[in-house]
C-alpha cells in the first residue's frame, strides 16, 4: 500500500528541548515536503527536497532543519522549539501533481 | 491579502444537495489547480486535479477553472454524510513546484 508515515502522532514538549518528527515514503518519490496547518491559516511549506541530498525552504522555514540522506526518508528537527511552533505537521510525497500527506504530527510545545 | 482565498464555512447542507466549493486567487501565474478532502484528524488526500479552463468530471465531483476570473469551484453532485470534511484547494505556477493552499472550507453534509 502507497503511504507516507510519520512519528510521533501526537508529542508534547518544552521551550527548547530539540525534537525531530520521522517521516517515511515507500513510492519512490523524489519529492518530499513538510507543512505546518494552522487555522486560519492553511498548509504552509516549511521545507521541501526535491532528491537525497537536495532541500530548499519553503515559505515558513524559520526554527526547522530538515536532511535527506536517502530517498524515502525526510526527518523535521526542531533544534529549540518554541511555543509558536505549536501546530499540526504534515508531511508530504509527490510525485508530478499527486501529493500524498502522512496522517500528521499534532506538536504542542509550552 | 492571501494569494489565496477560500471561505472557511462551516458550510451546512442536507443530504442529496448539490455542493459549491470556491477559491479566487490573485496571482495569474498559477496554471495547475488541485482539490483536496481533508478529514478530521487525517492527512488531506487528492480528490481532484486540473490544468486548463473549464470543467473535468470525475464520478460526483466536478472540477472547474476560470482562469479569467481567477476562480476555481469544486461542485459535489448528490452529497452524502460521508462527504462531512474541510476541503483544500490548492495551486502552483508553472515555474515552482510548491502547491499555495487555501485555508479550506469546512462542509458538514446533514442526513
Amino acid at each position: 500500500e502507497a503511504q507516507v508515515t510519520q512519528n510521533p502522532r501526537y508529542l508534547i514538549t518544552v521551550t527548547g528541548k530539540k525534537l525531530t518528527v520521522t517521516c517515511s515514503q515507500n513510492m519512490n518519490h523524489e519529492y518530499m515536503s513538510w507543512y505546518r496547518q494552522d487555522p486560519g491559516l492553511g498548509l504552509r511549506q516549511i521545507y521541501y527536497s526535491m532528491n537525497v541530498e537536495v532541500t530548499d525552504k519553503g515559505d515558513v522555514p524559520e526554527g526547522y532543519k530538515v536532511s535527506r540522506k536517502e530517498k524515502r526518508n525526510f526527518p523535521l528537527i526542531l533544534e529549540s522549539p518554541s511555543p509558536n511552533q505549536t501546530s499540526l505537521y504534515f508531511c508530504a510525497s509527490r510525485e508530478r501533481d499527486e501529493q500524498y500527506f502522512g496522517p500528521g504530527t499534532r506538536l504542542t510545545v509550552t | 491579502q492571501k494569494e489565496v482565498e477560500q471561505d472557511p464555512g462551516p458550510l451546512s447542507v442536507p443530504e442529496g444537495a448539490i455542493v459549491s466549493l470556491n477559491c479566487t486567487y490573485s496571482n495569474s501565474a498559477f496554471q495547475y489547480f488541485m482539490w483536496y478532502r481533508q478529514y478530521s484528524r487525517k492527512g488531506p488526500e487528492l480528490l481532484m486535479y486540473t490544468y486548463s479552463s473549464g470543467n473535468k468530471e470525475d464520478g460526483r465531483f466536478t472540477a472547474q477553472v476560470d482562469k479569467s476570473s481567477k476562480y476555481i469551484s469544486l461542485f459535489i453532485r448528490d452529497s452524502q454524510p460521508s462527504d462531512s470534511a474541510t476541503y483544500l484547494c490548492a495551486m502552483r505556477d508553472t515555474g515552482r513546484r510548491a502547491l499555495t493552499f487555501g485555508s479550506g472550507t469546512r462542509l458538514q453534509v446533514q442526513p
